[in-house]
């Protein structure tokens, strides 16, 4: 079963609007956690944001928040104030238990994201 | 700071050689680092996680004796395809965990694997 879902393949987004990315996540473990992570056509993940299931504010770094609503288990990023340079392919993922005390992230299919000038 | 290094970024190789690609974190010590396997235009597929000084935990149908791992030290961990063939042909990446309450993972820039 799908345990991270983006719904979007693609996006298009005018150069300094805002745009926000769906992310919906499946889980039964109390304590989990989800990522967004940017990944550019040359290949590397960025870390953008982290949230986790128990903190009480939605996560905010600069022009990145996560809208957390827990009870909808969706984790949607916002970019706001779009730049060119943010075009890329964007991945949701969520840390959840692997067995053991162990760990393991699940990614979402991604969503590319393209600014327009 | 929480960088991490791979090398080679790319690499060809002919068909039955082994190729070792090789992940380290730079400026901390990663007791848990992570090797995912991404073909063109889809996501990150976990293939094994890998604690230093003992054996890496493979996923489920990642083959143990063709992906060989080796975390030697907490900031160093290899990948070992070994006897390549051309659907081995992919982008690797490892990503390396700084622990604490977030856990998040810090990845390499990737490396672009061509079996010819």
């Amino acid at each position: 079963a799908q345990k991270i879902t983006q719904t979007q393949p693609g996006m298009f987004v005018q150069e300094k609007e805002a745009v926000t990315l769906d992310c919906t996540y499946d889980t039964s473990d109390p304590s989990y956690g989800l990522f967004w992570y940017k990944q550019p056509s040359s290949g590397e993940m960025i870390f953008l944001i982290y949230q986790g299931s128990y903190d009480q504010q939605n996560a905010t770094e600069g022009r990145y928040s996560l809208n957390f609503q827990k009870a909808r288990k969706s984790a949607n990023l916002v970019i706001s104030a779009s730049q060119l340079g943010d075009s890329a392919m964007y991945f949701c993922a969520m840390r959840e238990a692997g067995g053991s005390g162990t760990y393991k992230y699940i990614f979402g299919t991604g969503t590319r994201l393209k600014v327009l000038a | 700071g929480a960088v991490v290094s791979q090398h080679p970024s790319r690499v060809i190789c002919k068909s039955g050689t082994s190729v070792k690609i090789e992940c380290r974190s730079l400026d901390f010590q990663a007791t848990t680092m992570f090797w995912y396997r991404q073909f063109p235009k889809q996501s990150l597929m976990l293939m094994a996680t890998s604690n230093e000084g003992s054996k890496a935990t493979y996923e489920q149908g990642v083959e143990k004796d063709k992906f060989l791992i080796n975390h030697a030290s907490l900031t160093l961990s290899t990948l070992t395809v070994t006897s390549a063939h051309p659907e081995d042909s992919s982008f690797y990446i490892c990503s390396a965990s700084l622990g604490g309450g977030t856990d998040t993972q810090y990845f390499g820039p990737g490396t672009r694997l061509t079996v010819l």
